[in-house]
């Protein structure tokens, strides 16, 4: 059983690229969501969603876009990035909202 | 703005110690959630507390929650140099938030 898939674990942009970072799940949940991790600053809610065609915006949703096309799928879309993006990014799913997280490993992006 | 804060932020203690971390929110909850990151890992869910409930045990874990004081603790006994990582406390309904988490360190 996979669980959260994040894919790339590395990568490193140029400023101004866009790159799309994936996420899938396997355990048919509903929620998924996308966290930032900064050094001192915990994890920060950029996007989540509730099930397939719905998407709202977290804490720190600038610079990213988002879409729920499927229930295993929740990619996460960086239009034009920015050394402020430079980050470890976290996707993680739940059954429903308020229930405990499965998070992948991360994704670790480098933005010069 | 972070909406669990996680306090100390970094604690060391000897291996066979408890480790107290504690937790406060701002708003009201449905439940709390304590997780453990490894480094360079994702966050592994822990234990849930729900509102009205005071106290959960799981294994060497033991969570509290005030709803008054809006503030819960987790408890690791006998703790061991595995138990190494940092802890977040999390609450939230659709948008879940988390706090910055406590970096406990075990000494052999």
């Amino acid at each position: 059983n996979a669980g959260v898939t994040q894919t790339p674990k590395f990568q490193v942009l140029k400023t101004g690229q866009s790159m799309t970072l994936q996420c899938a799940q396997d355990m048919n949940h509903e929620y998924m969501s996308w966290y930032r991790q900064d050094p001192g600053m915990g994890l920060r809610l950029i996007h989540y969603s509730v099930g397939a065609g719905i998407t709202d915006q977290g804490e720190v949703p600038n610079g990213y876009n988002v879409s729920r096309s499927t229930t295993e799928d929740f990619p996460l879309r960086l239009l034009s990035a920015a050394p402020s993006q430079t980050s470890v990014y976290f996707c993680a799913s739940a059954g429903q909202k308020n229930q405990p997280q499965h998070f992948g490993d991360g994704t670790r992006l480098s933005i010069l | 703005s972070q909406q669990g804060e996680e306090d100390p932020q970094a604690l060391s203690i000897q291996e066979g110690e408890n480790a107290t971390m504690n937790c406060s929110y701002k708003t009201s909850i449905n439940n709390l959630q304590w997780y453990r990151q490894n480094s360079g890992r994702g966050l592994v869910h822990l234990i849930l507390i729900r509102s009205n409930e005071r106290e959960k045990h799981s294994g060497r874990l033991r969570v509290t929650l005030d709803t008054s004081k809006k503030s819960s603790s987790l408890l690791i006994t006998a703790s061991r140099a595995a138990d190494t990582a940092s802890y977040f406390c999390a609450h939230g309904g659709n948008d879940m938030r988390f706090g910055a988490g406590t970096r406990l360190t075990v000494k052999p």
